[in-house]
């Protein structure tokens, strides 16, 4: 079975403070990892996955396969990071699906 | 602008209504989804379909149905409404072509209440 574990369900930080949103996973086979984010009054939209190995707004995230974990972090944070962040895995049983974690709220102190 | 459409936005519903969401796309693509969001429980998968005859059950199924009456249409039912089901539904798309990313797109949500 794949599961996703977020185990923060708030996080605040203040402007200008690094942040990082946990993320681990149970997965037996090769892990895709993503990470999604909902802005106050906006759908849930893609930040970044970890096969692209991208920088998205400055965040960045990191697969971690020893800890199975997939991080996500910024150096500073800013006020219009303050949202919903879940994490999501990709895999099961030959068909496709997202198997999302429970969600960390990022409030940002101005 | 391609998106990805729900109606209602809003409903509030007496226990043991039958009540339908629907889900309608302007993205072409094959796969479409419906999901559940409760606070502090995250998104589960309720049915997926990756197209017009294949119809999946997701992790929390029971207690819904789903019809895909074209590819850009999918549409999510609850015969019997319970005040379990009040949630925040999402409908979402993906398209395989694109290399099967693991992008979902989602439409706003439809915020249900069963009293």
């Amino acid at each position: 079975a794949q599961r996703v574990t977020q185990p923060e369900k708030l996080l605040s930080v203040f402007k200008g403070a690094p942040v990082e949103l946990k993320c681990n996973y149970s997965y037996s086979g090769s892990p895709e990892l993503f990470w999604y984010v909902q802005y106050s009054r906006q759908r849930l939209q893609l930040l970044l996955r970890h096969i692209s190995r991208e920088s998205i707004k400055g965040f960045t995230a990191d697969l971690n396969k020893g800890e199975t974990s997939f991080h996500l972090k910024k150096p500073f944070a800013q006020e219009e990071d303050s949202a919903m962040y879940y994490c999501a895995l990709k895999g099961g049983a030959g068909s496709y699906q997202l198997t999302f974690g429970k969600g960390t709220k990022l409030s940002v102190i101005p | 602008d391609a998106d990805v459409t729900q109606t209602p936005r809003n409903r509030i519903t007496k226990t043991g209504k039958r009540i339908m969401l629907e889900c309608s796309q302007t993205k072409g693509h094959d796969r479409m989804y419906w999901y559940r969001q409760d606070p502090g429980l995250g998104l589960r998968l309720i049915y997926y379909s990756f197209d017009v005859k294949d119809i999946n059950k997701g992790e929390i199924s029971d207690g819904y149905s789903v019809s895909r009456q074209a590819q850009a249409k999918f549409s999510l039912s609850l015969e019997s409404a319970i005040p379990n089901q009040t949630a925040l539904y999402f409908c979402a798309t993906s398209d395989p072509r694109q290399g099967d990313t693991g992008e979902l797109f989602f439409g706003e949500g439809s915020r249900l209440t069963v009293l």
